[in-house]
């Protein structure tokens, strides 16, 4: 059975920052895309960044550009979301979501954790 | 950016009716189009991939149509337990990967 499970969130003061995990179980972590999705509560999704096989290629959405970092460490099977300078805007509980590599939707996603930027 | 709309916000449905939910591109995303859904304080849920395809141990009464920009999830009977929010969402040409706001059912 596949699973994401997700920590690290928590209350951050604007200008902080948080590193978020996420360990992966069930399923061959070294094989899948592996993406970062966040949801404003009672808003809808947003897509926050995805990286590839082997760590190499990494995409984000502009909005956290230059503030997060997408890592993976495939010997502990691990995902995290370095982020940095955070804004009131970027408080939402993140999901980690697996997508197989190419054209593909995410087709798990873990139980999210939250991030609440205040001061 | 391909911008995704959904319609209607809010669906008013009784159990057992036919529910037809739509979603939108703002250019052609061919059949690579998802549809999740979402209930209270869980994670979203994939339901239909590839515009059409069932994932894995959805109920048959979902089923997607559509391609290129318009695209439609139909359920056919609903059951109590499919009042919830359904996101469409592209994986055709990314990044970024975008979603629909959302169509709650209930």
């Amino acid at each position: 059975e596949v699973q994401l499970v997700e920590s690290g969130g928590g209350l951050v003061k604007p200008g902080g920052s948080l590193r978020l995990s996420c360990a992966a179980s069930g399923f061959t972590f070294s094989s899948s895309a592996m993406n970062w999705v966040r949801q404003v509560p009672g808003k809808g999704l947003e897509w926050v960044a995805i990286i590839g096989i082997g760590g190499g290629v990494t995409y984000y959405a502009d909005s956290v550009k230059g503030r997060f970092t997408i890592s993976r460490d495939d010997s502990k099977n691990m995902l995290y979301l370095q982020m940095l300078s955070l804004t009131d805007e970027d408080t939402a509980v993140y999901y980690c979501a697996k997508k197989k590599v190419g054209t593909s939707p995410f087709d798990n996603w873990g139980q999210g954790t939250l991030v609440t930027v205040s001061s | 950016e391909i911008v995704m709309t959904q319609s209607p916000g809010t669906l008013s449905v009784s159990p057992g009716e036919r529910a037809t939910l739509s979603c939108r591109a703002s250019q052609s995303v061919s059949s690579n189009l998802a549809w999740y859904q979402q209930k209270p304080g869980q994670a979203p849920r994939l339901l239909i991939y590839g515009a059409s395809t069932r994932a894995t141990d959805i109920p048959a009464r979902f089923s997607g149509s559509g391609s290129g920009t318009e695209f439609t999830l139909t359920i056919s009977s609903l059951q109590s337990e499919d009042f919830a929010v359904y996101y469409c969402q592209q994986y055709h040409n990314w990044p970024p990967l975008t979603f629909g706001g959302g169509t709650k059912v209930e």
